[in-house]
Parts: structure tokens; sequence; C-alpha cells
């Protein structure tokens, strides 16, 4: 399966601040997805990543707050703009053949802001 | 609300015991599918089972699907230490992506 590595793997940030958070797999995949988690609770679906086109957003994000790149098939990127407390939580990159298929995860970046 | 829902949100036996996990759903599915999330981890595909299967055996794991209840459970048998970890399910009733339950977290004693 899979190797997926995201960096940085945690970071504690000022409130109005960006931070770009990576995702590199070790082999070509279809597809890309970035999720949130939150403490103790479960994952939120924010966008597909999408290679060489924008990104597919959930209901409730938007491409402002939450640009995503994928510049080609093993790698991709999530911004996370303006942040508030209220972004404090685990981000998560999965890869997978679609959406209903197994994913594979990496272990996420643990995001506080203060 | 979250399409899948799991319980007990928290379980805790000893080394040895068996654990069971439940997950319950709202609409129909294509499948189902059980993952695994040790703590400061990413989450671990344990397994699928489609909506035409009632069963699925992996090593130490047993899932079964009645999808005239809309329910899942998860049995691990003779649980071991390094189980103690977060069970989610996910379901792929919202446009075929999968929705993620609350989780059950699991502590095995040793």
């Amino acid at each position: 399966s899979a190797v997926i590595s995201q960096k940085p793997s945690r970071d504690i940030c000022q409130r109005g601040t960006s931070l770009t958070i990576q995702c590199q797999v070790d082999s070509q995949v279809t597809m890309m997805f970035w999720y949130r988690q939150q403490p103790g609770q479960s994952l939120t679906l924010i966008a597909t990543a999408n290679q060489g086109s924008e990104a597919t957003y959930e209901s409730g994000f938007v491409i402002d707050k939450f640009p995503i790149s994928r510049p080609n098939l093993t790698f991709s990127t999530l911004t996370v703009s303006n942040m508030s407390p209220e972004d404090s939580s685990i981000y998560l990159c999965s890869v997978g053949d679609s959406l209903n298929q197994p994913q594979h995860f990496g272990d996420g970046t643990r995001l506080s802001i203060l | 609300s979250q399409q899948g829902e799991e319980d007990p949100q928290a379980l805790s036996i000893q080394e040895g015991e068996n654990a069971t996990m439940n997950c319950s759903y709202k609409t129909s599915i294509n499948n189902l599918q059980w993952y695994r999330q040790n703590s400061g981890r990413g989450l671990v595909h344990l397994i699928l089972i489609r909506s035409n299967e009632r069963e699925k055996h992996s090593g130490r794991l047993r899932v079964t699907l009645d999808t005239s209840k809309k329910s899942s459970s998860l049995l691990i048998t003779a649980s071991r230490a390094a189980d103690t970890a977060s069970y989610f399910c996910a379901t792929d009733a919202n446009a075929g992506k999968s929705t993620f339950g609350d989780g059950t977290t699991l502590t095995v004693k040793p």
C-alpha cells in the first residue's frame, strides 16, 4: 500500500497567519483527499485534490480559506489561511481509487492556533 | 449529522476478551468500511464489506452487516493491548463519498 508522508506533523501558529501542509506519496495515485478531524471527533472531508485543476470542495469549505494544490500525481498541499482558534484541529491527507474505496492516510498534522 | 454512528463511544476490556463495536447508518449503502486509528496516527483500513455480503473475516476481526437493520458490527477476538485504538465505520451513502462515524474508543488492559 502507498506510504504517505505529511509535513509538518504539528505546529503552533498565531491567529491571522497561514500554514501550508504538505502530503507526499511514494507512488502515483489516482485521488488525494484532505480531511479535518477535531480532537476526539470524527473526520470531515474538506476537499478532493485534483491533479492539474481546481480542487473539489465539500459544503462548508471554500477555496479562499483552504487553498489546495496538486501539481502531480504524488504531491498535494493544503493551506489553512487566516487562522483562528476554531481552526485548531488535525488535518489528514489520504489517497485512494475513489471516496468509497479503501483509503490510506497520512499521520496527520496537529495544528493549534493561539 | 454523520451517516454512521458507533456505539459504544468507549469500551474497556481485559486482554484476551472479545470486543464488539456497532455501527448504525441511516440510508442505503453500497459498502461499509471499518478503520482503526491509533493515538497520534492516521487511520488504517481494516475491512470493507459490500451491501450484498453478510459477514467477512480478517484474522481476529469479524465484521457483519445487516442491511435490513442498517447496522454493522466489528468483533475483535482475543484482544491484545495493541488493539487499543479508536475504531471508525465509514459508509458511502453520501453521493458515493465515505462518511465517517464518531468512533468507538477501545482500551485493552494488559
